[in-house]
């Protein structure tokens, strides 16, 4: 029973355009979500994350948006540069919890 | 800045025999995870420790087992390794009660199991 759902392995996006991954959650227990990003051979590194409080946090050409009712964040990168060209992982994680559940993650391809 | 270590970055080994993966923090972090990642799969949880002596099972422990005998080490052991544990293993760390807040991660082990 997957609680954060990554619906698309992977994803193509021409450089200088927006790349737009999406997450979906099942858990309405969960208040705080993250975006990993890792490279072939190396450990996750954080991204951003938002607090349930909000529905919305910008880091420089990073933003990631929550909609609650629908259980459902995305992430989005402008521009896209071909460094972003790796695995983004979506995670969450319930207050009463030091866990983080991750979803299985998405394979972004920034194309030249 | 919070640094994860683990002790080898790639680790051939035959079946049956026993594999010990070691990982270290130095930020004084009291939660420590393991998880192996597979294509398809993403990641997935084994065994984490809130503490010194403390272990809980996470999603997949059939075939693990862990120790935590000093709180900056956190070490996974596979007692008969197999095939189908062939996979990227990663160690990561973070503060008590930091609910949602960040993990930091090692490099991980390669584990190629023959």
């Amino acid at each position: 029973d997957q609680q954060v759902k990554q619906n698309s392995p992977s994803l193509s996006v021409q450089e200088g355009r927006i790349s737009i991954l999406n997450c979906d959650y099942t858990n309405s227990m969960f208040d705080y979500f993250l975006w990993y990003k890792k490279y072939p051979a190396e450990g996750p590194t954080f991204l951003i994350s938002i607090s349930s409080i909000k529905d919305k946090n910008e880091d420089g050409r990073f933003t990631v948006f929550l909609n609650k009712s629908a259980k459902h964040l995305s992430l989005h990168i402008v521009p896209s540069q071909p460094g972003d060209s790796a695995v983004y992982f979506c995670a969450a994680s319930d207050w009463r919890d030091d866990k983080i559940i991750f979803g299985k993650g998405t394979r972004l391809h920034i194309l030249p | 800045d919070v640094k994860v270590t683990q002790s080898s970055r790639y680790l051939v080994k035959r079946t049956g025999e026993k594999v010990f993966l070691e990982c270290v923090q130095d930020m004084d972090h009291e939660n420590m995870f393991w998880y192996r990642q597979d294509p398809g799969l993403g990641l997935r949880l084994i065994y984490f420790s809130y503490d010194v002596k403390m272990k809980e099972k996470g999603d997949i422990p059939e075939g693990y087992s862990v120790s935590r005998e000093k709180k900056e080490r956190f070490s996974l052991i596979l007692e008969s390794a197999s095939t189908n544990q062939t996979s990227m293993y990663l160690c990561a760390s973070s503060l008590m009660g930091s609910s949602g807040g960040e993990q930091f991660f090692g490099p991980g082990t390669r584990l190629t199991v023959l």
